[in-house]
């Protein structure tokens, strides 16, 4: 099965500040999702076929990448970012996730 | 509006087998494939299988092919995981959600299931 690698697995970033994440797969896959969680709540789809934001997610999101490397960046960090950060990949079976990253606010 | 409604929590025996539903309203049932996902602490978000409530076509990650049956009622636009000879291990949130075209769109608010004697 493809393994999802996030990293950092936890991190911290002041108000404005600029952030990214990364996703990196054991093998090329064609697109990668990211899902936002926050605690005690279901994952909530955040970006689609690698760079398009899901319905009501702020511009400042945005997501990239190609083959085994893919990324999620916010232009400008805002409280309301606090929360985890899972990949999805669906290109082999299984279908696989990343263990998330965990963004805090500083 | 869509909406996933999961049943409420589960306490079960080890050893025993139990069946999760998920409720889906505000689409078209049989248009979409629904999927089940496992959360817990240690291996975060597992994914465990697919129906297509259309056909009843299923699809299985390996790992779970001997724990877990799905099914869907048409009728209802309901559908079920059931989980057999189940261990601590089972123990988790487990989650309905929607796909559409390799997105989870919707998710279920999450079921509850611990196994404990």
């Amino acid at each position: 099965q493809i393994v999802l690698t996030q990293s950092p697995a936890l991190m911290s970033a002041s108000p404005g500040e600029k952030v990214t994440m990364t996703c990196s797969a054991s093998s090329s896959v064609s697109y990668m999702y990211w899902y936002q969680q926050k605690p005690r709540s279901s994952p909530k789809p955040w970006i689609y076929l690698t760079s398009n934001l899901a319905s009501g997610v702020p511009a400042r999101f945005s997501g990239s990448g190609s083959g085994s490397s893919y990324s999620l960046t916010i232009s400008s960090m805002e409280a309301e970012d606090a929360a985890t950060y899972y990949c999805q990949q669906w290109s082999t079976n299984p279908l696989t996730f990343g263990a998330g990253t965990k963004l805090e606010l500083k | 509006q869509v909406q996933l409604q999961q049943s409420g929590a589960e306490l079960v025996r080890p050893g025993a087998s139990v069946t999760l539903s998920c409720k889906a309203s505000g689409y078209t049932f049989t248009d979409y494939e629904m999927h089940w996902v496992k959360q817990t602490p240690v291996h975060g978000l597992e994914w465990l299988g697919a129906i297509d409530p259309e056909t009843g076509g299923t699809a299985y990650n390996q790992k779970f092919k001997d724990k877990a049956t799905l099914t869907a009622d048409k009728s209802s636009s309901t559908a079920y995981m059931e989980l057999r000879s189940l261990t601590s291990e089972d123990s988790a949130v487990y989650y309905c959600t929607r796909e559409a075209n390799g997105n989870f769109d919707y998710w279920g608010q999450g079921t509850t299931l611990t196994v404990s004697s």
